[in-house]
């Protein structure tokens, strides 16, 4: 019962930028949007995380809807360095925050 | 680089054969967490480490798979009897108790493959 959507694949132009949707309709008052990113053959990195308001850090902005049923991640100029299997994570397991993980986004940056 | 590290990088075993992996966290960090990623899935949750008590283990680990973290420093986790289908990315996670629950720092992963 995944409680994300994301779509599986999405091009970019280098020095573009990048905007990752996610739908998360079914999200708990409490539960809070992830966003990871894995880069082939490495571990994933966490990149941002937001409750209702949007955020941003030196990575990345994330937009998350008034209703909160879906967000963007927003990559402001990407590199071919940003080219990523992107998640995002609405459900976290257990009582002590493991993370469950969707396929996501594989996203491919070109030049 | 202080980040998690995990040995070995890549493993080859035999069906049959027993395997031990090691993960070192980031120093401070005191929540552990071990994850298994099949080619083209996302990461999948197997259990998880306060300190050296193990609070939690996922329907995942079978009874083949048995994990420690002595002292509460690094972390192993050992297959015993190894199958084809624990052929797999075997992730390390580790992250700091009272920081953001969920913000975990992720190591480069041991690569399972049994022949």
């Amino acid at each position: 019962d995944a409680k994300t959507t994301q779509p599986p694949s999405m091009d970019c132009a280098e020095g573009r930028a990048a905007n990752l949707p996610c739908n998360h309709s079914t999200i708990s008052g409490n539960e809070y949007v992830y966003w990871y990113r894995q880069i082939h053959s490495q571990g994933p990195q966490y990149i941002i995380h937001g409750l209702k308001n949007n955020e941003t850090n030196e990575m990345a902005s994330l937009i998350i809807t008034e209703d909160r049923k879906s967000s963007t991640l927003i990559l402001p100029h990407a590199t071919l360095r940003d080219t990523a299997v992107y998640y995002c994570i609405v459900r976290v397991g257990g009582s002590q925050g493991n993370l469950i993980f969707g396929k996501g986004t594989k996203l491919s940056v070109k030049p | 680089d202080t980040g998690v590290s995990q040995d070995p990088r890549h493993k080859i075993t035999k069906r049959g054969q027993n395997v031990t992996f090691r993960c070192d966290p980031i120093s401070e960090h005191n929540r552990l967490y071990w994850y298994r990623q099949t080619l083209g899935q996302g990461p999948e949750f197997l259990t998880y480490f306060q300190n050296e008590a193990q609070l939690e283990k996922s329907r995942l680990l079978s009874d083949r798979f048995s994990a420690e973290r002595p002292k509460g420093s690094f972390s192993t986790l050992e297959i015993q009897r190894t199958e084809q289908g624990d052929s797999a990315m075997y992730l390390c996670a580790s992250s700091l108790d009272g920081g953001p629950l969920y913000e975990q720092y992720f190591g480069p992963g041991t690569r399972l493959t049994v022949t």
